[in-house]
């Protein structure tokens, strides 16, 4: 299984500080993809990274994809109560196919 | 545009029955996957429809099927349920495919007693 697993699994922190999650997966990619999903509701989808990219920006998200450790980060920048969420990884193989999310990080912005 | 759309948002069901989950996509997104939720297992992949064929699918047992129709939308079921199904179930669309930018609807909370 080319699974991702996140890192860590929860995480704490003040308003207007910065949050970094990591994800590692195991095999070869064609993406990888970050989604957000608050309490029990749906996903939505947040940066979709390729493998030949390294770096990629959103607002205050920036994701980063390092193919040769099989490993990924995102940064959340000036955290704000609202950002309090799960963050999911995602990857898809060589062909596109098996799409597998990771267990997920758990971050708490505290007011 | 609308969202993707899932009905009934919960039910209740005892175990031995059978259920029925419906998606409607964005319109014009001719994919539509599925996704079991659990707090054991986390988010796992069922099945992947496009254009009204089953494109991809996870491990599950064949107890969980699918469908699509020609306007894209989807339906799941669960054949003789068991404790275990108990779960959020999500669906979502995409113009592409399941393994690139993805739109969620809210789920379906299944609990099966």
């Amino acid at each position: 299984s080319q699974q991702g697993e996140e890192d860590p699994q929860a995480l704490s922190i003040q308003e207007g500080e910065n949050a970094t999650m990591n994800c590692s997966y195991k095999t070869s990619i064609n993406n990888l993809q970050w989604y957000r999903q608050n309490s029990g509701r749906g996903l939505v989808h947040l940066i979709l990274i390729r493998s030949n990219e390294r770096e990629k920006h959103s607002g205050r998200l920036r994701v980063t994809l390092d193919t040769s450790k099989k490993s990924s980060s995102l940064l959340i920048t000036a955290s704000r109560a609202a950002d309090t969420a799960s963050y999911f990884c995602a990857t898809a193989d060589n062909y596109g196919q098996n799409f597998v999310f990771g267990p997920g990080t758990r971050l708490s912005v505290l007011p | 545009k609308a969202g993707v759309t899932q009905t009934p948002r919960y039910l209740i069901k005892t175990r031995g029955q059978q259920v029925t989950l419906s998606c409607s996509p964005i319109s014009g997104h001719r994919s539509v996957s599925w996704y079991q939720q659990t707090p054991g297992q986390g988010l796992q992949f069922l099945f992947e429809y496009f254009s009204e064929t089953q494109r991809n699918k996870g491990n599950f047992p064949g107890r969980f099927s699918g469908r699509q129709f020609s306007n894209s939308r989807s339906e799941m079921n669960v054949s003789t349920l068991e404790l275990g199904d108990s779960a959020l179930y999500l669906c979502a669309s995409s113009w592409t495919g399941y393994s690139y930018e993805q739109y969620f609807g809210p789920g379906t909370r299944l609990t099966v007693t």
